[in-house]
């Protein structure tokens, strides 16, 4: 069965450095989205891209962040300078269609210290 | 915006035991989702629901979009079912596509 994939499971990285969450979503899906989960809390939006654009963001995702799909498989997001706030579990998801469910990725674990 | 509100909080099930998760919602929804968060924090999909019952296995879920609320029925309990049950909507109309996940409710079997 086809399954969201994110690479790396768990990264560490120090304050202001620069870090690349990779995800490939499935195949033949059409929306793409990013949420995270601080530990213990909820799983939040951050932003949504469809037709090789954003589509939505929350307030979370502001100009330190950023999305790109590449190569037409990889969705990948970039946080330019990383604070200790940022910690948390990131997921990629992924849809086929307007009315279709979501698919999560693992995750990926970043620890900011 | 929309709140989704879960209940109970918390929940203790010694093996064997059923259970219900309940998922209320402020706003109505045309897609809800209900997952299971594993103790390695993998977000897996139980079932997609925006009305209507479905069943798989020993898990079922019922939503009434009209009184905006989903319930999760849990039969037969097994310590593998532990962890963190979350529902999570799509608010009806506009554009938005992003899902509003509610609080959790986490839940411990105990052999």
């Amino acid at each position: 069965e086809p399954e969201v994939t994110q690479t790396p499971s768990h990264q560490v990285t120090q304050m202001g450095q620069e870090v690349i969450l990779r995800c490939v979503p499935i195949s033949n899906h059409l929306y793409f989205y990013w949420y995270r989960q601080i530990l213990g809390q909820k799983v939040e939006f951050l932003v949504s891209f469809y037709n090789n654009e954003i589509s939505e963001k929350s307030e979370i995702f502001d100009d330190q962040f950023s999305v790109e799909r590449p190569d037409g498989s990889n969705f990948t997001l970039k946080i330019r300078s990383t604070k200790l706030e940022d910690s948390a579990m990131y997921f990629c998801a992924s849809k086929r269609g307007q009315d279709y469910e979501q698919y999560f990725g693992p995750g990926t674990r970043l620890t900011v210290t | 915006g929309i709140q989704v509100e879960q209940s109970p909080p918390d929940l203790i099930l010694q093996e064997g035991a059923n259970s219900t998760l309940r998922c209320n919602f402020s706003d109505s929804v045309n897609n809800l989702q209900w997952f299971h968060q594993n103790p390695w924090g993998q977000l897996i999909n139980l079932f997609y629901i925006p009305s209507g019952t479905k069943q798989n296995g020993r898990l079922s879920a019922t939503t009434v979009a009209t009184e905006r609320y989903s319930l999760l029925y849990i039969s037969s309990s097994q310590t593998t079912d532990s962890g963190v049950y979350f529902c999570a909507v799509k608010n009806y109309g506009g554009a938005t596509n992003k899902l509003i996940f509610g609080t959790g409710t986490l839940l411990a079997v105990q052999p």
